[in-house]
């Protein structure tokens, strides 16, 4: 079964320390490993993404660590802010699948002021 | 640049009543089209993706279906909603094959 487990399911962080939320498939087909961000009422956004050619993927204050062996990926958002409250999300994909995304249950973060 | 429209916003139903949800994607031509919903608290379930006009396939059985009647235009359908339609459900477009998904506003869906 094609399944992407994300933890933790919440996390609360204060304002300017690190969020780490962690996220391990099982299909090692998967070949694009996307981050979504979903604030209340409204659809997920993408953040940042990683293909497993790369070990980490920088983007301002998001970092994506990808661990091919140990089939697991990480996001780090450094300097968390209480802007960045919201629910994240991890996925996966195989682009020979018509890029079908596999979500992971997702996160809520609160950043603390 | 590239936008996607979904409406309506929230919508409730009775059970047994029919249901069409539209999605337009403008900006671009022939996207791949996915429509996912998302379950109270949880993560996104892929129920249908079109790679081109009158092309759909369904990922999982249920009592939903989906219609490209148009290049850029996505329709979620019912015959008789159930208790266990209800969800936020989502639309989202990709260049195509391995490229990133954007996804729609949604639409909030109370079955009554």
């Amino acid at each position: 079964q094609q399944q992407v487990k994300q933890s933790p399911q919440s996390l609360i962080v204060q304002k300017g320390g690190i969020s780490i939320i962690n996220c391990a498939y099982e299909n090692t087909a998967f070949d694009y490993f996307p981050w979504y961000q979903q604030f209340p009422g409204k659809g997920p956004a993408l953040l940042i993404a990683i293909r497993p050619d790369v070990s980490e993927k920088k983007e301002g204050r998001f970092t994506i660590s990808f661990n091919k062996s140990a089939k697991q990926f990480s996001l780090h958002i450094m300097d968390s802010q209480p802007g960045d409250s919201a629910t994240y999300f991890c996925a996966a994909s195989k682009e020979t699948s018509g890029s079908r995304l596999t979500f992971g249950e997702g996160t809520q973060l609160t950043v603390n002021p | 640049s590239q936008t996607i429209h979904q409406w309506p916003a929230t919508l409730v139903q009775p059970v047994g009543s029919p249901l069409s949800l539209e999605c337009t994607v403008e900006g671009t031509s022939n996207p791949n089209l996915y429509w996912y919903r998302q379950a109270a608290g949880r993560g996104l379930q892929l129920l249908f993706y079109s790679v081109g006009i009158g092309q759909i396939s369904s990922e999982v059985p249920q009592n939903l279906s989906a219609s490209r009647p148009q290049d850029r235009q996505f329709i979620l359908s019912s015959k008789k909603l159930l208790l266990s339609d209800s969800g936020f459900y989502l639309c989202a477009w990709s260049f195509g094959i391995g490229q990133p998904q954007h996804f729609g506003d949604g639409t909030r869906l109370s079955i009554l």
